[in-house]
């Protein structure tokens, strides 16, 4: 069974330009979630998609936005990056969460922003 | 998230044991000890997770005490590809209305040494 796959796997961008990042979740999985990690510090959650809806936002700027499609695969869009953006972005899956359900990570893309 | 506490770091030799604790005393009776590991700059990896009883699978086990207050991951022969940051979660049930995120701490890193 294929895992969580993300893409790409590197990113660089200059400050204001925007990112888009892309992830398909595991077969049968209808949730996505993206968390940030920049250098040195813990995972910090981003964004809930469940169905093709945002469920739950974390304490990120506006300019972080996402969607999810009906394939439920995500995209997630940094727009008027800034230096401190640069990080490793995770997405996970995980089955649908009317109940907790283990959430599988992606290899991550790392965005560098110049 | 119920909040957790784990060591800073552990040393473990190679072929032994390594017990990872977790303390979690504000986990409320619903919701569930998840741990995942953290392989330097990769996804993390879901290990295990448990309600009350101890719970074992092809890569470790978990020991959550009766009053659910602690747990402990045992890796029960450990080699040098087990070191890794290692998380223990304790996410916010979604029955209760909040978003399934977890919320990784600063987790315990372990070095696995010949």
């Amino acid at each position: 069974e294929a895992g969580v796959t993300q893409s790409p796997t590197h990113l660089i961008k200059t400050r204001g330009q925007q990112a888009t990042l892309r992830c398909s979740p595991i077969s049968g999985h209808t949730s996505v979630y993206w968390y940030q990690q920049a250098l040195g510090l813990g995972l910090q959650f981003l964004l809930w998609y469940d169905e093709g809806e945002e469920r739950n936002r974390g304490n990120f700027p506006p300019r972080f936005s996402g969607r999810q499609f009906p394939n439920y695969s995500s995209e997630l869009n940094v727009n008027a990056l800034e230096l401190e953006d640069s990080a490793l972005y995770l997405c996970a899956s995980s089955l649908a969460t009317k109940y907790q359900e283990t959430q599988y990570f992606g290899p991550g893309t790392r965005l560098l922003v110049l | 998230d119920a909040k957790t506490t784990q060591p800073t770091s552990m040393d473990c030799a190679e072929g032994r044991a390594a017990n990872l604790p977790c303390n979690h005393s504000t986990i409320s009776g619903n919701e569930y000890v998840y741990w995942y590991r953290q392989i330097h700059s990769q996804g993390p990896q879901y290990i295990i997770h448990g309600l009350k009883n101890n719970e074992t699978n092809e890569m470790a086990s978990l020991i959550i005490t009766e009053d659910r207050k602690s747990s402990t991951l045992i890796l029960p022969h450990a080699t040098l590809r087990d070191t890794a940051v290692y998380y223990c979660i304790v996410p916010r049930s979604p029955l209760s209305g909040t978003a399934s995120k977890l919320t990784f701490g600063t987790g315990t890193r372990l070095q696995v040494t010949l």
